[in-house]
């Protein structure tokens, strides 16, 4: 079965200019996140939806960066102005309603994210 | 959510048992201990999880002492596919008004040997 799957898989673009990510979550599920990964580091939680709302945007970095789930299904992270230090994989997470009783996210292989 | 320390990297035979060690002393009595994986160049990956008692699944085995304030996972059998970062978290479940996010640290990085 289709697992997350994250577009594109490489992003290269200078300083200033806006990007979108797009994640597309295993079916059915209604939870998703986003998290921000440099290199030799953990994944830094960025915002989880609970169907279309942002139910906690808490990790978001700064007002440039922005994320909609209009449908409950399809993720765009958004991210204007970008900067050098936005350079990162953007990782994708998915899971099923009462998911924290089995602990399972279901994460893609991420949109790794370069700004010149 | 709790801390948890880690070491940062561990080297372990192919063949041989990885014994992964977390420390979460300041956990409290409803948070779960969750392990999750990373494999060069892909998303995390989950291991298992547990609250009190050790717990076992295909992949790995966790043991948690009983204060609860350090566990070790269990790969017992390494193979050279299971190179990669190992994430500890602890964190109280959704159904006892905790986060609904996983809050990830540095990991440790093991790696297998041939």
């Amino acid at each position: 079965g289709a697992g997350v799957s994250q577009t594109p898989s490489n992003k290269v673009t200078e300083k200033g200019k806006y990007v979108e990510l797009r994640c597309d979550p295993i079916s059915g599920h209604t939870a998703l996140y986003w998290y921000r990964q440099s290199l030799g580091q953990g994944p830094e939680f960025l915002i989880y939806f609970q169907g279309t709302g942002a139910a906690d945007d808490s990790g978001l970095p700064n007002d440039r960066f922005f994320a909609v789930r209009p449908e409950g299904s399809v993720s765009t992270l958004k991210i204007q102005r970008t900067e050098r230090g936005d350079s990162a994989v953007y990782l994708c997470a998915s899971s099923p309603q009462g998911w924290s009783n089995t602990g399972e996210l279901f994460f893609g292989e991420g949109s790794r994210l370069t700004v010149l | 959510d709790a801390k948890t320390t880690q070491p940062p990297s561990m080297d372990c035979a192919e063949g041989r048992a990885a014994n992964l060690p977390c420390n979460h002393s300041t956990i409290s009595g409803n948070e779960y201990v969750y392990w999750y994986r990373q494999i060069h160049s892909q998303g995390p990956q989950y291991i298992i999880h547990g609250l009190k008692n050790n717990e076992t699944n295909e992949m790995a085995s966790l043991i948690i002492t009983e204060d609860r304030k350090s566990s070790t996972l269990i790969l017992p059998h390494a193979t050279l596919r299971d190179t990669a970062v190992y994430y500890c978290i602890v964190r109280v479940a959704v159904t006892q008004g905790g986060s609904e996010k996983l809050v990830f640290g540095k990991g440790t990085k093991l790696t297998v040997n041939p």
